[in-house]
């Protein structure tokens, strides 16, 4: 099983700033990761998938890029509506697998 | 739209049987693999399968293999998860999510089942 690892755990920013969040895997899952953005008490919403491709509906101001081991998910100028908990998931390998998530919180 | 309903939150006593539902619609039900996952408590997601509603095909993450049983009535576009028997530490939030036709990306999910087992 590929174990992915996300940093920081935590990650303070303040409105307006730049986020930057990384997802490590443990050996090479090519392009084939997506992120999640999750808010408390709701599902986990799609934003990216194939390492760097938006899904329908996710503002210009996320990015997301990398492949093989290290991932990067940018979010610029960050919103209110941004700070929620983010996951990275593999599809490269069975089982896929997530990341334990990164928590984006308002400094 | 595409649109996956859960049926409501369950509390259930440790030796119990359960089955939860995720209703599909706004799309060819049968076309798309449901994919089942795991949020405990105040925790993160655990992938914990998938099946092909339109064949049953199923396939387990290993840490749920024998522990879980996938299943679908494609007549009714729903897929079910069930349990044997509970454990207290089967208490979580349960999601069903559609596997994107291209990949292996969940593009829809419903809104989660919370199941508390409890004596």
């Amino acid at each position: 099983e590929i174990v992915m690892t996300q940093s920081p755990a935590t990650l303070s920013v303040s409105p307006g700033e730049r986020a930057t969040l990384s997802c490590r895997a443990g050996q090479s899952v090519s392009s084939n990761l997506a992120w999640y953005q999750q808010k408390p008490g709701q599902a986990p919403r799609l934003l990216f998938y194939g390492a760097s491709t938006r899904a329908t509906g996710i503002p210009a101001r996320f990015s997301g890029s990398g492949s093989g081991t290290e991932f990067t998910l940018t979010l610029s100028s960050l919103q209110s509506e941004d700070f929620a908990v983010y996951y990275c998931q593999q599809y490269n390998n069975w089982p896929f697998t997530f990341g334990q998530g990164t928590k984006l919180e308002i400094k | 739209e595409v649109q996956l309903v859960q049926s409501g939150a369950e509390v259930k006593k440790p030796g119990e049987s359960l089955k939860i539902s995720c209703k599909g619609s706004g799309y060819s039900f049968t076309r798309y693999w449901i994919g089942w996952v795991r949020q405990l408590p105040g925790k993160g997601l655990e992938w914990m399968g998938i099946i092909n509603p339109g064949d049953s095909d199923t396939r387990y993450s290993p840490s749920f293999q024998g522990q879980v049983t996938f299943s679908a009535d494609k007549s009714i576009s729903t897929a079910y998860l069930q349990w044997s028997s509970l454990k207290a530490s089967d208490t979580a939030t349960y999601y069903c999510a559609r596997l994107s036709a291209v990949a292996g990306e969940f593009d829809s999910w419903g809104q989660g089942t919370l199941v508390t087992v409890s004596s």
